[in-house]
């Protein structure tokens, strides 16, 4: 079975910390992403990694920055927490090619004071 | 504009009734993927299915079956017999290159 991992289930922090958000996955995946979803507006695709070292922005990287190192974690960075990021964050992996299903791990709700 | 439309926000039926969740999509592209996935009350996302843009055969896998229609654009996902521990709230999702674009999400809510 897939299995990703996240960091923290909860997270609460104040204006201006800066926040870590870890994720990983043990299927040798090369893409990983990050997520933030917010009612009525599904999943937004913040960031995206293909490879080690490697990443794209998504839909709305503004006020994020991301991390990967090691083929297996993908970090999500927020420099400077504001209250408009708090949301519920979610990570996935797929394969590069053949399967080509992002698998999700169960996500950090993250609540900015 | 390459995009998804769950136009239902929420749903709320009695145990044992039917109930179809619509998925309408937008794409330029002519090779693409189509998921359903499902995030129960723990928040996790559950990958349920995956269409390719080739293969329009319905599925059936229990009480899910999907009708999947190019001519119309659509994706539908249908529980047959709802039972309580279907409730959950159902993404619809397109496959664009690497990414995928989700729909707003459609809460089922089945009453006993």
């Amino acid at each position: 079975d897939v299995k990703v991992t996240q960091s923290s289930r909860y997270l609460v922090k104040r204006t201006g910390e800066k926040v870590f958000l870890e994720c990983v996955q043990d299927m040798d995946h090369e893409n990983m992403f990050w997520y933030r979803q917010d009612p009525g507006l599904g999943l937004r695709l913040i960031y995206f990694s293909y490879d080690v070292k490697m990443k794209e922005k998504g839909d709305i990287p503004e006020g994020y920055s991301v991390s990967r190192e090691k083929k297996e974690r993908f970090s999500l960075i927020l420099e400077s927490a504001s209250t408009n990021q708090t949301s519920m964050y979610l990570c996935a992996s797929s394969p590069r090619r053949g399967m080509v299903t992002q698998y999700f791990g169960p996500g950090t709700r993250l609540l900015v004071l | 504009a390459q995009k998804v439309t769950q136009a239902q926000t929420e749903i709320s039926v009695v145990e044992k009734e039917d109930v179809t969740l619509d998925c309408v999509y937008e794409t330029r592209d002519t090779t693409y993927y189509l998921f359903w996935y499902k995030q129960p009350p723990s928040g996790e996302l559950v990958f349920l299915i995956r269409r390719n843009s080739f293969d329009e055969q319905n599925e059936i896998s229990g009480r899910y079956s999907w009708n999947f229609q190019k001519s119309t654009s659509s994706f539908n996902f249908t529980i047959t017999a709802s039972q309580v521990v279907d409730s959950a709230v159902y993404f619809c999702a397109l496959k664009l290159a690497q990414k995928l674009v989700f729909g707003q999400g459609t809460r089922l809510t089945i009453n006993p």
